[in-house]
């Protein structure tokens, strides 16, 4: 298994800002995913952070609105760019160690855009 | 791509009494079933999964059965428990592909 971070887990901003949400895993892992679940939904998917090349984006979701960093195999971010109050959702972000098909969801960051 | 349908939406048993979600999917290649227990406040955990070669599998109180033939999979929770309230989602992946398609959740509450 893996053990997920997640910071921060929680914030109230403002719309038009932006806030970058960052994500440690406590080993190597060989894939990490952003989703995103807004209250009383599903989970939809981002987009696939790959370590040292671009994400890979879901259909519905641009690197311009969601940009995603992955330096390394433990550790990655995502940031939620001017955002509106369509944004307030909880984001996710989840690994595949690479060992099985298993994948791994850290506690969430609660967003709230007024 | 995959389309996954997960029924009932919400789910309400009395203590004691054994729980039942299904899913159906539409992608053949599919070949990987988890399915996650999320608890309000908290990420989705894993609970159990099958894979696309096992009809069954159990672990205590919760099984997860498949039907390869007619797609569909479902999970089985017995002598339930008040903690077993949650949402549990059901999902479906692909080795090859690394991504899973979730369904839509089911609220289970338990009754004491």
């Amino acid at each position: 298994s893996a053990v997920i971070s997640q910071k921060p887990s929680r914030d109230i901003c403002q719309r038009g800002t932006s806030l970058t949400i960052q994500c440690q895993v406590d080993s190597q892992v060989t894939m990490m995913f952003w989703y995103r679940q807004q209250p009383g939904q599903s989970l939809t998917l981002i987009a696939t952070a790959n370590q040292g090349s671009e994400a890979t984006y879901e259909s519905g979701f641009v690197i311009d609105k969601f940009p995603i960093s992955r330096p390394n195999l433990t550790f990655s971010t995502l940031t939620v760019s001017n955002m509106s109050p369509e944004d307030s959702s909880i984001y996710l972000c989840s690994v595949r160690t690479g060992l099985s098909d298993e994948q791994y969801f850290g506690p969430g960051t609660r967003l709230t855009v007024t | 791509g995959e389309n996954v349908e997960q029924h009932p939406s919400t789910l309400s048993v009395q203590e004691g009494d054994s729980a039942v979600i299904k899913c159906t999917y539409s992608d053949s290649a599919s070949n990987y079933f988890p399915w996650y227990k999320q608890e309000l406040g908290k990420g989705p955990q894993l609970i159990i999964d099958i894979r696309s070669n096992v009809g069954e599998k159990k672990d205590q109180r919760i099984a997860v059965t498949l039907n390869k033939t007619a797609k569909h999979f479902s999970l089985h929770i017995t002598e339930t428990q008040p903690e077993d309230s949650a949402v549990y989602f059901c999902a479906t992946g692909n080795t090859n592909a690394g991504k899973s398609t979730f369904g839509d959740g089911t609220t289970l509450t338990v009754k004491p």
